[in-house]
């Protein structure tokens, strides 16, 4: 069965330092998405992309954050200069339609120290 | 923001008990789904309903869409340990705009 597959599992970060997280959605799929979960609580949405640009973003995603696709399969999230709060689990998803099931990655835990 | 509230948000049963959560929300859905998270996972899709009223069954556990489309639950029949997780709904609000996760109910079968 297909996968979106999250690089890496575990990353661990000094404070303002730059993460980059990796997704390589299913081939097929032509939305993408990413999510985070702090500890604890619930799932949040982050941005989505369509057609090779984000179509929607949360408030969470401010100007630290940016996502590309660099080479025009793979997906990714970039952090400009960590907080202590960025910490949390990270999740990429994509979906063949906007009202279908979406199918999430194992997830990033990030910790930033 | 459109919420999903669910309930119980946790709940610890006894193998072969019954149990139903649900997801209620003030907004309309164009659809609802269901999810299941194992920790350090990602959440797995279990099914989305798309009709108001409708009930979809998956082995032992039933989904049904409230007939206004503004909430669902999961009903769980014979519980079993294998069914232990944490069980999120999330909706697709009208717009097709990105799903909107509830807090989830962490369920616990005790053997």
């Amino acid at each position: 069965e297909p996968e979106v597959t999250q690089t890496p599992s575990h990353q661990v970060t000094q404070m303002g330092q730059e993460v980059i997280l990796r997704c390589a959605p299913i081939s097929n799929h032509l939305y993408f998405y990413w999510y985070r979960q702090i500890l604890g609580q619930k799932v949040e949405f982050l941005v989505s992309f369509y057609n090779n640009e984000i179509s929607e973003k949360s408030e969470i995603f401010d100007d630290q954050f940016s996502v590309e696709r660099p080479d025009g399969s793979n997906f990714t999230l970039k952090i400009r200069s960590t907080k202590l709060e960025d910490s949390a689990m990270y999740f990429c998803a994509s979906s063949g339609g906007t009202a279908g099931g979406y199918t999430f990655g194992s997830g990033t835990r990030l910790t930033v120290v | 923001t459109q919420l999903l509230e669910q309930s119980p948000q946790f709940l610890s049963i006894q193998e072969g008990e019954n149990l139903t959560v649900y997801c209620n929300s003030s907004s309309v859905f164009s659809s609802l789904q269901w999810y299941r998270q194992e920790p350090g996972e990602g959440p797995v899709l279990l099914v989305t309903v798309v009709t108001g009223g409708e009930v979809k069954k998956l082995k032992r556990l039933t989904f049904q869409f409230g007939d206004a489309r503004k909430d669902s639950s999961l009903h769980i029949t014979a519980a079993q340990p294998g069914d232990t997780g944490l069980y999120l709904c999330a909706g697709v609000p009208w717009g097709n705009t990105p799903l909107v996760f509830g807090k989830g109910t962490r369920l616990s079968v005790i053997a």
